[in-house]
């Protein structure tokens, strides 16, 4: 059974730009959690998408949004990137139902510079 | 006060050492508790995932949780070197709707010398 899959693994953009990425979850896995993790203060909740709907938000600027696609793979976007949206953006795929057991792709590393 | 506290470590011990790694947290609705291993630069892996109180032994790792003390642990028996890496646990409160969420601790690094 295939993981989770997030492209790219590596980006650099400046700052001022916008960024997408990527993330295909586990077969059968209807939801689809974002989390930015940083030596500062780790692993922080984005949002996640049940069926293509945003289910749960965390405390982000409007910056960062996101999508669903039907087929439950989700974007992410980082519009004007700062210096301190560099991070390992996470993705963390779950069934959606009956339990929380969630588990993470390898990451985008994003540097802004 | 941080939601769920983590002694960063790190922790360093000799190869077949058994391993305790704890959490405490302050929001008595969290109901499921999980344990992720991250190598540098991977995502984390879930090693155990429990719901309420007791106790989940899988192979060399046993997971406790005590909500009366909002308490958690893993234990590693006969760490390995390849065991070397942050340990991270995780609550939420419940699945779906605004609850299922996960609240990370800061992850504590190991370090298993052979």
């Amino acid at each position: 059974k295939a993981g989770v899959t997030q492209t790219p693994r590596y980006l650099i953009k400046t700052r001022g730009q916008q960024v997408t990425l990527s993330c295909s979850p586990i077969s059968g896995h209807r939801s689809v959690s974002w989390y930015q993790q940083t030596p500062g203060q780790g692993l922080q909740f984005l949002f996640e998408y049940f069926s293509e709907t945003q289910r749960n938000k965390g405390n982000f600027p409007g910056r960062f949004s996101g999508r669903q696609f039907s087929n439950s793979r989700s974007e992410m976007n980082v519009s004007t990137l700062e210096l301190g949206d560099s991070a390992l953006y996470l993705c963390a795929s779950s069934p959606g139902t009956m339990t929380t057991e969630a588990f993470f792709g390898q990451g985008t590393r994003l540097t802004v510079v | 006060q941080k939601e769920v506290e983590q002694d960063p470590g790190p922790l360093s011990v000799p190869e077949g050492a058994i391993v305790s790694l704890n959490c405490t947290y302050s929001n008595s609705a969290f109901q499921y508790f999980m344990w992720y291993r991250q190598y540098s630069r991977k995502g984390p892996e879930l090693l155990m995932y429990t719901y309420s109180s007791g106790n989940k032994e899988d192979g060399r790792f046993t997971a406790q949780v005590d909500k009366s003390s909002k308490y958690i642990s893993l234990f590693i028996r006969d760490s390995q070197p390849s065991d070397s890496a942050t340990y991270l646990c995780a609550m939420s409160e419940g699945y779906g709707g605004a609850t299922n969420k996960l609240i990370f601790g800061t992850g504590t690094l190991l370090a298993v010398q052979p």
